[in-house]
Order: structure tokens, then sequence, then C-alpha cells
């Protein structure tokens, strides 16, 4: 299967943990983007990578957020001290992206659903 | 941020054909339009795009109004796997991707 992929499928944590997230996404995709879903929402834009780079933040990424894409390959998120507000769905896409197009189809992972005791 | 507004939901009964409505009264001349649907407990999937000619692809329809303002994702005969929440979204050449609540789509046996 080369679609994208994310570890883990479900994650359980105590209000104050850190947790770290991964997204596989397709090989050569060199757009890779996070979102965040609550039930009955459509997804929230979080951040994007162009390869390595971070090219947009969204406000709803706090502090307590971080995502990188070291080799413009693979990408983590980490949430550190979780609060019970950060339980949802967190979706991972990539594309392939020229410069300005809007027209890039995004491929999404199934997601991580954590959930913040 | 351009917006879109959608019916919350909507019905159909299967094998019969689905226009599912999308305005967008403030998109600019560069915003495309797409559509993506999400099935239950699966991440969305892109549907179709357009900017200002209609199109078709193997999945659906995409009707553009003349003036842009709005749009109508056609399913030509919906069937049971067609049930998700369908979302129409404007994208401009930042490819940033904001998604409204969509319109859930039931289909009927």
């Amino acid at each position: 299967d080369t679609g994208v992929s994310q570890n883990p499928r479900h994650k359980i944590t105590k209000r104050g943990q850190n947790v770290t997230f991964r997204c596989d996404p397709i090989s050569e995709h060199n757009r890779l983007y996070w979102y965040r879903q609550t039930l009955g929402q459509g997804p929230e834009f979080l951040t994007y990578f162009q390869n390595e780079a971070q090219l947009e933040k969204s406000r709803l990424l706090s502090d307590r957020f971080s995502a990188e894409r070291p080799k413009g390959s693979f990408s983590t998120l980490e949430i550190q001290r979780t609060e019970q507000g950060d339980s949802a769905m967190y979706l991972c896409a990539s594309s392939l992206a020229g410069q300005g197009s809007g027209t890039d189809t995004q491929y999404f992972g199934p997601g991580t659903r954590l959930t913040v005791l | 941020d351009a917006k879109t507004t959608q019916p919350n939901s909507m019905e159909s009964n299967e094998e019969e054909p689905v226009h599912l409505p999308c305005n967008h009264s403030t998109i600019s001349g560069t915003d495309y339009i797409h559509w993506y649907r999400q099935l239950p407990s699966q991440g969305p999937e892109y549907v179709i795009h357009g900017l200002t000619s209609n199109v078709n692809n193997r999945m659906a329809s995409l009707a553009i109004a003349e003036d842009r303002k709005s749009s109508t994702l056609i399913l030509h005969r919906a069937t049971l796997r067609d049930a998700a929440v369908y979302y129409c979204i404007l994208r401009d050449r930042n490819n940033d991707m904001r998604f409204g609540a969509g319109t859930r789509l039931t289909v009927k046996p």
C-alpha cells in the first residue's frame, strides 16, 4: 500500500503527558499537511511543509505543539503537556505541488485519534 | 479567508442523482473550487475541482455558476457507498485548504 500512513492509530494519554504522532506521506510528495478534527466538525488546518521547510502555522498551533519534517520525508507532530481539549483526530495529508498552483490533490491518511483523560 | 456555505444535511435515494450545492459569494478570481468527501471513520478523499468551467470525472461532475459565486457537485447515481460528509473548499494560490462543516449525505436504499 503506497498511501499515507499514520501511527499510532489510537493514543490514550493522561493530561500533562507528551505525545508524538508520525506521518509517512506518499513517496515523492513534497508537501505534507497536518489537520485536527473534532467530532462533527470539518478538519482544521494546523501546519504544512514544503519538503523540510515549515511554511505556515495556524494560530491553532499553540506553543505546546511542534511539527517537524527533518529530511523532507516523514513528519512528526508532538503535543507537550496535553490537555483534555487536545482530544481529537489528527490527520495528515500529502501532495505533489508546484508553486502557487492551488490545484494539487491532497491525499489523507486514516488519522490518529487522541484521547486525553 | 474565502468562505463557503453548504446545507448541513441532505438525503437521497439509491441510484438517483444528487445535487449538492455550495455558495461562495466572496470567491476571488484565483480561487479554485475543490470538493472532498469523508466516509465514516476515514480521512477525507478528493472528489473533484474546478476554476471556471464545468468538470467531469469518474466520481462526479462539478457545475460552476457563470459568476462563480456558487457551484454544485453532482453524483449521477448515488450508491450506499456515497454516504459521507461532502466538503466544498476554496483554495487560493497559497494552497491553504479550509474545511467548513460540510454536508452530510444520507443515501436510502
